[in-house]
C-alpha cells in the first residue's frame, strides 16, 4: 500500500515564525499535493508539484512556498505564519494524471499558530 | 470555475438502511468524479471513481452514479452499518482536484 507520512501531527507555533511541514511517499509517484481543509470551506490546494524541482500554485498560494528537492519528500513552508494559517494541512501523492490514478492522503499536520 | 457542492447537513439514518449522498456541480461537465473517504484526525481515503460515459459503479455495498443532466453524483452505501459513520467528499478535476466541503454521514444502531 502507498504510504504518505507527514512528519508531525501537532503543531504549534507563534506568529512570524517559519515553518516547516514535511511530507513523504514511499511509491515513486510524480504528483505531490498540498492541500489545507477548514470548516465549511472544505479542501483547498495550496501547491503541487508534477516532478523534482517543479512546482505549480494552486487556489491559494499566498503565503506559503515549496520545496521539492527529492522525488519522495515534498516540504511546505510557511515563511512568516499568521493566525489565519491556523488549519490542517494535508499532503498528497498520486502516479500520472488523478483521471486514472486518484491521491493518496497522508494523515495531516494540525497546525495551530498562536 | 466550477464548484462542487455538497450537503453540508449531516445525514443520520439507521443501520441496515441504504445511505444516499449527493454531489452537485455547477459548471462543466466533468470528465469523472471521484468520492473519497474521511475519517475525524486523519486524512482522505479514495473510494470510488465514475466517468463521464459511465451511469453507475459499484463496489461491494457501494455504489456512485453520474447524471449528467442533472449534475449530479449520487453515492450510495446499502445495509449501512455503524462503522460507515464518516464524512465523504466529491472532488472532480484532472491534476488539480477540486473538492466538496463533504457531508458527515451517522449510521446509528
Amino acid at each position: 500500500d502507498v504510504k504518505v507520512t507527514q512528519s508531525s501531527r501537532y503543531l504549534v507555533k507563534r506568529t512570524g515564525e517559519k515553518v516547516f511541514l514535511e511530507c513523504v511517499q514511499d511509491m515513486d509517484h510524480e504528483n505531490m499535493f498540498w492541500y489545507r481543509q477548514d470548516p465549511g470551506l472544505g479542501l483547498r490546494l495550496i501547491y503541487f508539484s508534477y516532478d523534482v524541482k517543479m512546482k505549480e500554485k494552486g487556489d491559494i498560494p499566498e503565503g506559503y512556498s515549496v520545496s521539492r528537492e527529492k522525488k519522495e519528500r515534498f516540504s511546505l513552508i510557511l515563511e512568516s505564519a499568521s493566525t489565519n494559517q491556523t488549519s490542517m494541512y494535508l499532503c498528497a501523492s498520486t502516479t500520472g494524471s488523478s483521471y486514472n490514478s486518484p491521491l493518496h492522503f497522508g494523515n495531516g499536520t494540525r497546525l495551530t499558530v498562536t | 470555475s466550477q464548484k462542487i457542492e455538497q450537503n453540508s447537513e449531516a445525514l443520520n439514518i439507521q443501520e441496515g438502511k441504504t445511505a444516499t449522498l449527493t454531489c452537485n456541480y455547477t459548471n462543466y461537465s466533468p470528465a469523472y468524479l471521484q468520492w473519497y473517504r474521511q475519517d475525524p484526525g486523519r486524512g482522505p481515503v479514495f473510494l470510488l471513481l465514475i466517468r463521464e460515459n459511465e451511469k453507475e459503479k459499484r463496489k461491494e455495498r457501494l455504489k456512485v452514479t453520474f447524471d449528467t443532466t442533472l449534475k449530479q453524483s449520487l453515492f450510495h452505501i446499502t445495509a449501512s452499518q455503524p462503522a460507515d459513520s464518516a464524512t465523504y467528499l466529491c472532488a472532480e478535476g484532472g491534476n488539480k482536484l477540486t473538492f466538496g466541503t463533504g457531508t458527515q454521514l451517522k449510521v446509528e444502531l
